[in-house]
């Protein structure tokens, strides 16, 4: 089937810091989303991307989505403690969202 | 109050046991997905339905069945619980015309023991 890989799996990062994750893929997909969680809760979303090479930001947060429709970035500038939770990015391709397996973002200050 | 719903929020079961999880969604969405999350797997579809008399089965249907009651209501079923099963469940829901925006309840922890 699909799959979404997911980079990194976790970081550890200083307060103030920026942060760069990506997920790639054998298969090209139609949309790119990124997704964040937080403990106890469901997924939320973040950043929705629709057309290769769209560059997407809200607020401090930055996504792409690659031109060969295999890859997406997620970029978040200036980090700050409520950043901290698990981040998903998922693509569609048919019907359902396929997710990659998340990268657990930890923030010291 | 909350867009979309989950009961129960926890449940322990034991082995061959049926359990129905429920997800009920006030924001008037037609179409409406279950997952399942495990750790370090992300999440796979389990069943989706795009309205009351459609239901199409994911990714790891096997094991589980759906009713979609009515357009704000879809429940899972595990009609015999086995220890694999024990994940964390999500509903969730995206309008017609916009499936790439899903919004997904606060899931439901089964453990089956």
């Amino acid at each position: 089937g699909q799959q979404l890989n997911q980079s990194p799996q976790s970081m550890f990062i200083q307060e103030g810091e920026d942060v760069s994750m990506n997920c790639t893929s054998s298969s090209i997909f139609n949309t790119w989303l990124w997704y964040k969680q937080d403990p106890g809760e469901g997924p939320v979303l973040l950043i929705a991307l629709y057309k290769a090479g769209e560059l997407t930001s809200n607020g401090r947060l930055t996504a792409q989505f690659g031109i060969t429709r295999k890859d997406s970035f997620l970029n978040i500038s200036a980090s700050i403690p409520s950043d901290v939770g698990i981040y998903f990015c998922a693509g569609r391709r048919g019907v359902g969202l396929t997710f990659g397996k998340g990268t657990h973002l930890i923030i010291q200050p | 109050d909350a867009d979309v719903t989950q009961t129960p929020r926890n449940r322990i079961t034991k082995t061959g046991k049926r359990i129905m999880l429920e997800c009920s969604q006030t924001k008037g969405h037609d179409r409406m997905y279950w997952y399942r999350q495990d750790p370090g797997l992300g999440l796979q579809l389990i069943y989706y339905s795009f309205d009351v008399k459609d239901i199409n089965k994911g990714e790891i249907s096997d094991g589980y069945s759906v009713s979609r009651q009515a357009q704000a209501k879809f429940s899972l079923s595990l009609e015999s619980a086995i220890p694999n099963q024990t994940a964390l469940y999500f509903c969730a829901t995206s309008p017609a015309q916009g499936e790439d925006t899903q919004y997904f309840g606060p899931g439901t922890r089964l453990t089956v023991l």
